[in-house]
């Protein structure tokens, strides 16, 4: 069964530096996403990509981030400079095509900022 | 922000009864709701969906309600077994035109052999 795949499981990182964080998403889906999750609270949004562009973002998703579609499998979020509140729990998701809703999610990156 | 709201954190059954897993909402234009299954460590699982045209979804032993008028949703597991015990997220889209996810805090369930 197709399944979204994210690189690495665990990324430790001092405040400051600049993480990539990767995502295959599922092959024939066209909507792919990222969300976070900082420890003991909820699943947020940070931003939607779609066509090769940023389709919505959050007020997460500042000037820190960026998304990229370097080719056709691979899908990153970088963090420019980290800070220490960056630390969670990163997912990757896809979405099929508009006539279906349901997105499926990767197993996660953890992102630790020392 | 709390679009999304589940009150209950845990939720403790015996194998074999049923879980009631309760979710509300606030904006009346989500149209579309899910449920995930989340283990530590992984990924939210996708479960189960309901559009808001309807008011009943059932999947084998899961089963989604939608209540509009009260906005809320349940996810109803019946019977329930011990591999069901994880965190479950409700989550509604429909209100931005990426159809990103909403979620709310989760309920974790233990399901008791």
């Amino acid at each position: 069964e197709p399944e979204v795949t994210q690189t690495p499981s665990h990324q430790v990182t001092q405040m400051g530096q600049e993480v990539i964080l990767r995502c295959v998403p599922i092959s024939n889906h066209l909507y792919f996403y990222w969300y976070r999750q900082i420890l003991g609270q909820k699943v947020e949004f940070l931003v939607s990509f779609y066509n090769n562009e940023i389709s919505e973002k959050s007020e997460i998703f500042d000037d820190q981030f960026s998304v990229e579609r370097p080719d056709g499998s691979n899908f990153t979020l970088k963090i420019r400079s980290t800070k220490l509140e960056d630390s969670a729990m990163y997912f990757c998701a896809s979405r099929q095509d508009n006539s279906y809703n349901e997105q499926f999610f990767g197993p996660g990156t953890r992102l630790t900022v020392l | 922000d709390q679009q999304v709201k589940q009150n209950s954190p845990s939720l403790s059954v015996q194998e074999g009864r049923i879980s009631i897993l309760n979710c509300d909402y606030t904006n009346s234009m989500f149209d579309y709701f899910l449920w995930y299954k989340k283990y530590p460590a992984e990924g939210p699982t996708f479960l189960i969906s309901i559009s808001s045209i309807k008011d009943k979804n059932e999947d084998g032993r899961f089963t989604v309600f939608l209540n509009k008028s009260a906005k809320h949703l349940s996810l109803h597991i019946v019977p329930s077994q011990p591999g069901d015990s994880a965190v479950y997220f409700c989550a509604a889209s429909g209100v931005t035109g990426a159809n990103n996810l909403f979620f709310g805090t989760g309920t974790r369930l233990t399901v008791i052999p």
